[in-house]
């Protein structure tokens, strides 16, 4: 079975630009993730999606950082425009509905100069 | 957002020794959850723990949920160079079942 597939793997951008992640969850969850780990750090969530439909953006930059996820299967991440405290590994996540386990992407680095 | 302290944040061993890890926490959870993350790699479950008190074996690995809910431990007999990582605990919320991860415990074991 694949597991989460993400991509890029690595992304340097400077401040004020734009970046979008895209994050294809195993096939039949109907639950994403989003999740942002600072160096030392643990992952913090940024969004949950259940099936198109948004759960927890509670802690989303929600003036610089938006997500979507419009046909219930992948979804993307974007930041506009990225500061640089924004340099992290965005890290997607998918689960059966009803279940406790999440199975972890590779993330995607950002560096932001 | 309920905060878990991990102890400690850096763990450097000689292979066949022992190691504990420490998650603590004042919050109460409904179960909880150690992961392994390795470096370029998204964490991987290792084992959730669901009863006060409860005791879980995964070969060399023995984890443990205290009485309370609030803390766990995580113990490596004999540890491999494959051990090395990140090794991260999420407590899980009764009411909304998020994960609340601890910063985590780096453990290089040495050859």
């Amino acid at each position: 079975e694949a597991g989460v597939a993400q991509s890029p793997r690595y992304k340097i951008i400077e401040k004020r630009q734009s970046v979008a992640f895209w994050c294809n969850p195993i096939s039949g969850h109907a639950t994403l993730y989003w999740y942002q780990q600072i160096l030392g750090q643990g992952p913090k969530l940024l969004i949950q999606f259940q099936n198109n439909g948004v759960v927890d953006d509670s802690q989303l930059p929600k003036d610089r950082f938006s997500a979507e996820r419009l046909k219930g299967v992948d979804s993307t991440l974007k930041i506009q425009p990225a500061k640089l405290e924004d340099s992290a590994v965005y890290l997607c996540a998918s689960s059966p509905q009803g279940y406790n386990e999440q199975f972890f992407g590779p993330g995607t680095r950002l560096t932001v100069l | 957002t309920q905060l878990l302290e991990q102890s400690p944040q850096f763990l450097s061993i000689q292979e066949g020794e022992n190691l504990t890890v420490y998650c603590n926490s004042s919050s109460v959870f409904s179960s909880l959850q150690w992961y392994r993350q390795e470096p370029g790699e998204g964490p991987v479950l290792l084992v959730t723990v669901v009863t006060g008190g409860e005791v879980k074996k995964l070969k060399r690995l023995t984890f443990q949920f205290g009485d309370a809910r609030k803390d766990s431990s995580l113990h490596i007999t004999a540890a491999q160079p494959g051990d090395t990582g990140l090794y991260l605990c999420a407590g899980i919320d009764f009411n909304d079942y998020k994960l609340s991860f601890g910063a985590g415990t780096t453990v290089t074991v040495r050859a």
